[in-house]
């Protein structure tokens, strides 16, 4: 089967940087993404990784190394409505199918 | 353009009674998913559409859940009977045809089986 592991729960200060770790295991592997769900809304799409590395968008960035099943999401210079939940999801196939995702990791950011 | 919406935000139910959930995908977009996320758990894979063909139903947990998509458009899920189980947010999503890594979700609705 397949699996995600991440962090339950990470808490930081504004202005901080704070890495979400993401290990997976999966039969085959196409790709690592990330979701952000605040409180009640849906959740909504951060980033892409099929090729190792690190691929940067704005105050996020997502890293992937796929020898070590293992990527990261890096929120930097926090803001209070960086608060969320993350998660990290795989694809069960090639493009269009459906998602596997991690638990999530809450996030609180406090000032 | 109108992201996705889901029908109703919130439903309360009696176990045994039966309640259908409406999903308006983003217009055009070929895959349609249902996602369930019950308290405290990850966020799990129902049902996946393409157009109107159910491409992959194997996350469905039992034959009291059934899932439509006439026309290929909107979809709608019913439980019937509704279980205590049954309880948690419902998430739709959709994405384009070809290519697509990046899911819409719509905001889910929250569903109270007592």
């Amino acid at each position: 089967g397949q699996s995600l592991e991440q962090p339950s729960e990470v808490t930081a200060v504004e202005g901080a940087i704070v890495q979400i770790n993401c290990t997976y295991q999966t039969s085959g592997f196409y790709g690592l993404s990330w979701y952000q769900q605040h409180d009640g809304g849906a959740p909504t799409f951060l980033s892409y990784n099929a090729l190792d590395g690190l691929e940067e968008t704005g105050r996020f960035s997502s890293f992937l190394s796929r020898s070590d099943s293992y990527g990261y999401l890096l929120l930097q210079e926090l803001q209070m409505k960086d608060s969320a939940s993350y998660f990290c999801a795989v694809r069960d196939g090639q493009a269009g199918t459906a998602l596997i995702f991690g638990k999530g990791t809450t996030l609180s950011v406090s000032s | 353009e109108a992201g996705v919406t889901q029908f109703p935000s919130h439903s309360v139910i009696e176990k045994g009674q039966t309640v259908t959930l409406r999903c308006d995908p983003i217009s055009g977009h070929d895959n349609l998913y249902w996602y369930r996320r019950v308290m405290g758990k990850e966020i799990k894979f129902l049902l996946h559409f393409v157009k109107e063909s159910k491409q992959d139903e194997s996350g469905m947990p039992n034959n009291r859940f059934l899932a439509e998509r006439t026309g290929g458009t909107y979809s709608t899920l019913k439980v019937q009977p509704a279980e205590l189980e049954d309880s948690g947010v419902y998430f739709c999503a959709s994405s384009p045809q070809t290519g697509a890594h990046e899911q819409y979700f719509g905001p889910g609705t929250r569903l109270t089986v007592t």
